[in-house]
Order: structure tokens, then C-alpha cells, then sequence
């Protein structure tokens, strides 16, 4: 059974920095691209960063590009997301999801949907 | 960046009855070199993650019920549950994968009228 467990999420103060982490389980991490996705309170989803397999090719939303880092170690079945510098309209839940093609697949086929999701992770920022 | 849309923002539909929901993105999500529309749908029940429902627009993931149904192509798609069930509530977001960023639309409010 596949489990995304979130954790590291705080309230933090405007400028500050917080880093969650996303414990895989279930399947075999380095074979699928994983993604941050976020939801401020009341609010849509929105899509924040992505990382390949191997974690060589990395993708952010203009929103927080510059600010949020993401990565993954592969060794230890997790996945990253560094933020930095952070804002109000940070504030929200966020999400890790597993994207739902193998690697190999989506190197032709394409990929970006997301058939696994974490249960969230609050980040308010706010002094 | 493509942008999504969806229509209406919210329905109060009928038990039993039809919910059809719309989602049109600003560019062709349609891939010309494989024929897939890179388009996604997800349920989101109060206080639980997004739970996917179709992807390339209209293969439905393992374990969704068959009353909901998705369609479309190019920048139209369709979500449909054909008789609503209780169970149903829930707001419901498309999703492009065609492109990063990857986008989603503002979500449908779907009710029990």
C-alpha cells in the first residue's frame, strides 16, 4: 500500500525558513516524480514543484521560485521542500503526491498526474 | 502558463440526479505526437487530500465508481456523475499536465439539493 507521510510543518514568522519532509512507502521512490502541491486556507490547490526520478530535473511554480528548493534522496525513500524567505501567502496546507508514471513510461509518454497524496502539512506564516 | 477554468463554481443537484461539471483550458492540452489529452480530475472531500479520479481525460483510475464518467478533448472536458450519491459531495478540480507549471482549475462545489 502506498503511503506519503508529511511532516515539519510550523508556524513560522515572515522571512523565515521551514523544511518538510515526505516519508514514501509502498513502491519504489526513485521510479516516479514527486510533487508539492498547496492549499491555502478556503483556497484551490495549487501546484508548487516537482522533481524527476533521479532527482536531477527540478520544476517551480513562479510563486515561489528563488525561494523553495525541492529534493530527494533516493536512499531514504523521501522527498524535500525547502522553504526560504517565506510569506504570508505562503500560509496553507501542503501536500506531497506521487506522479502516477513510471519513469521509463513518462520519458515518452509524458507525466503530471498525481494517483497518490500525503495527508498535508500546515505552514503558517505569520508573526 | 496555461490556465484553467471550470464551470459553474458550485452545483445542488438531486440525489440520483445528473452533476456534469466543465473544465476548459487557455491552450490545447491534446498531444498531436501521442493523441493523449494531458488532463486530469480529482475529488476533494472536506478535511482529506485530493483523491484522483481520471487522467488523459478519460481513464478512470482503479476504484472509482462507473457513474462517474470523464470526456473531452483539446481544451473542453467534461467531469459527469450520472446518478449523485451522497457520497459525492465534494469539490472537484481539473488539472493540466501538458505543461509546467502544472495547473489547476478553481475547483466545482458539487451539493445534494
Amino acid at each position: 500500500e502506498v503511503q506519503l507521510l508529511e511532516s515539519g510543518g510550523a508556524l513560522v514568522q515572515p522571512g523565515g525558513s521551514l523544511r518538510l519532509s515526505c516519508e514514501a512507502s509502498g513502491f519504489t521512490f526513485s521510479n516516479y516524480a514527486m510533487i508539492w502541491v498547496r492549499q491555502a486556507p478556503g483556497k484551490g490547490l495549487e501546484w508548487v514543484s516537482a522533481i524527476s526520478g533521479s532527482g536531477d530535473t527540478t520544476y517551480y511554480a513562479d510563486s515561489v521560485k528563488g525561494r523553495f528548493t525541492i529534493s530527494r534522496d533516493n536512499s531514504k525513500n523521501t522527498l524535500y521542500l525547502q522553504m526560504n524567505s517565506l510569506r504570508a501567502e505562503d500560509t496553507a496546507v501542503y501536500y506531497c503526491a506521487k506522479d502516477g508514471v513510471l519513469v521509463v513510461v513518462a520519458a515518452t509518454q509524458g507525466w503530471g498526474y498525481f494517483d497518490h497524496w500525503g495527508q498535508g502539512a500546515l505552514v503558517t506564516v505569520s508573526s | 502558463d496555461i490556465e484553467m477554468t471550470q464551470s459553474p463554481d458550485s452545483l445542488a443537484v438531486s440525489l440520483g440526479e445528473r452533476a456534469t461539471i466543465n473544465c476548459k483550458s487557455s491552450r490545447s492540452v491534446l498531444s498531436s505526437s501521442n493523441n493523449n489529452n494531458y488532463l486530469a480530475w480529482y475529488q476533494q472531500k472536506p478535511g482529506q487530500p485530493p483523491k484522483l479520479l481520471f487522467y488523459w481525460a478519460s481513464t478512470r483510475e482503479f476504484g472509482v465508481p462507473d457513474r462517474f464518467s470523464g470526456s473531452g478533448s483539446g481544451t473542453d472536458f467534461t467531469l459527469t456523475i450520472s446518478s449523485l450519491q451522497a457520497e459525492d459531495v465534494a469539490v472537484y478540480y481539473c488539472q493540466q499536465y501538458y505543461r509546467t507549471p502544472f495547473t489547476f482549475g478553481p475547483g466545482t462545489k458539487v451539493q445534494i439539493k
